[in-house]
């Protein structure tokens, strides 16, 4: 079942610009991830952010966690051509298997 | 991180035939899943591949569509049984360590059913 739910589910900016995400869940989890998919293939795994953390960062990538609210954030900077896919959420489930979001899909145009 | 493979990467397939998809991942890793993901959709959880023992299947999935295997710690077969043109997906199997969260995925198999 799906827990987290992206917003918004879809966004357009210029090369250059800073794009936002934002991802909502219900109940309390362990750990939140972020993925991206290009295009119909598989999914490249870019950030794990836990309970604990509320930010980390890698490269152009910056994810924020609240768990008061439930909710997690996304932000790409400087964003390329190349950042256009579709950006996934997904919480932990039972089992160690993943519940994902729907997705915002992000289109950078030059 | 681990490296997962996939074969076959596409296929056509025609009603009522059935496709075994197969999944390799460059190291033992302790958890594998698979997830299917309808056109335009998000991922939806198939089942877990248990290593030597039957694959633990989500609601709405049952073993007689979605046979899996699982004879090792580093490869999974699952196969789509029986398939109908509400089957075409891409299956994506996934792979989880013990001593890291991160979840790594396969490239996809997209399967188109006519």
């Amino acid at each position: 079942s799906q827990q987290g739910e992206e917003d918004p589910q879809a966004l357009s900016i210029q090369e250059g610009e800073n794009a936002t995400m934002n991802c909502s869940y219900k109940t309390s989890i362990n750990n939140l991830q972020w993925y991206r998919q290009n295009s119909g293939r598989g999914l490249v795994h870019l950030i794990l952010i836990r309970s604990n953390e509320r930010e980390k960062h890698s490269g152009r990538l910056r994810v924020t966690l609240d768990t008061s609210k439930k909710s997690s954030s996304l932000l790409i900077t400087a964003s390329r051509a190349a950042d256009t896919a579709s950006y996934f959420c997904a919480t932990d489930a039972p089992g160690y298997a993943l519940n994902f979001g729907k997705g915002t899909s992000l289109l950078v145009t030059p | 991180s681990a490296v997962i493979s996939q074969k076959p990467s596409r296929d056509i397939c025609q009603r009522g035939t059935s496709l075994t998809i197969q999944c390799q991942v460059d190291s033992q890793v302790t958890m594998m899943f698979w997830y299917r993901q309808q056109p335009g959709q998000s991922l939806t959880l198939i089942a877990t591949a248990n290593q030597g023992s039957e694959a633990t299947y989500e609601s709405g999935f049952v073993i007689d569509k979605f046979p899996i295997s699982r004879p090792n710690l580093t490869f999974s077969t699952l196969t789509v049984s029986n398939m109908s043109p509400e089957d075409s997906s891409i299956y994506l199997c996934s792979a989880q360590s013990s001593s890291a969260y991160e979840q790594y995925f396969g490239p996809g198999t997209r399967l188109t059913v006519t």
